[in-house]
């Protein structure tokens, strides 16, 4: 039981690159969500998800996109990314009231 | 809306001294509260929460949490505090849509 797990762990950018963000659990869970996290701002909810084919706008949805065409897996994409997106991102997924976090990835857009 | 405070960035305690970290909410009815404890270059780990029952909440690691509906606050306490507590710690909510925010954090730093 591998938990939640995000690949990759660092990235590093160019403004105006693209790249994908894989988040995957196997624990069955329901809810899956993306998290940015930035200094004195705690977490803030990107996007998520309440089932298999369906996502929705969290807080700051602004220039991420999102898919989860399979239960265990929750993508984020950045089509065109901005320095304004360096960040730790964390993906949490749960069942019911619990979340469980993966490690992170570290993105820097220089 | 929903919104989770926590009014000090920083709190700086000697190790053997009471520990707590103050936490308040908005989200009108009944509450779900939570508190997470993040590790340097770690992810979030679970400590306790307040789904429904007893104020007084027990947690993790010798944790606990108070919630007063009337101050609409779920402070965050250990009775003594080490030095490896030292971390960021997160309060959080769920609400509607089982949407989880999060507030802006509390780094707490445990002397020796």
């Amino acid at each position: 039981n591998a938990g939640v797990t995000q690949t990759p762990k660092f990235r590093v950018l160019k403004t105006g690159q693209s790249m994908t963000l894989l988040c995957a659990q196997d624990m069955n869970h329901e809810y899956m969500y993306w998290y940015r996290q930035d200094p004195g701002m705690g977490l803030r909810l990107i996007h998520y998800s309440v089932g298999e084919g369906t996502t929705a706008k969290g807080e700051v949805p602004d220039g991420y996109n999102v898919s989860r065409l399979k239960k265990q897996n929750f993508l984020l994409g950045l089509e065109s990314a901005a320095p304004s997106q360096t960040s730790v991102y964390f993906c949490a997924s749960s069942k019911g009231l619990l979340a469980d976090f993966g490690p992170g990835t570290r993105l820097t857009v220089t | 809306a929903q919104s989770v405070a926590q009014p000090e960035d920083q709190v700086n305690v000697a190790e053997g001294n009471p520990l707590t970290v103050k936490c308040t909410y908005s989200v009108s009815g009944n509450p779900y509260l939570f508190w997470y404890v993040q590790y340097p270059n770690r992810g979030l780990q679970f400590l306790l929460k307040y789904i429904t029952g007893d104020n007084l909440v027990k947690g993790s690691y010798g944790f606990e949490a108070e919630f007063n509906k009337s101050q609409t606050s779920f402070h965050l306490k250990k009775p003594s505090a080490l030095v490896s507590d030292s971390a960021l710690y997160f309060c959080a909510e769920k609400a509607a849509g089982n949407k989880l925010t999060f507030g802006g954090g509390t780094r707490v730093l445990v002397k020796p």
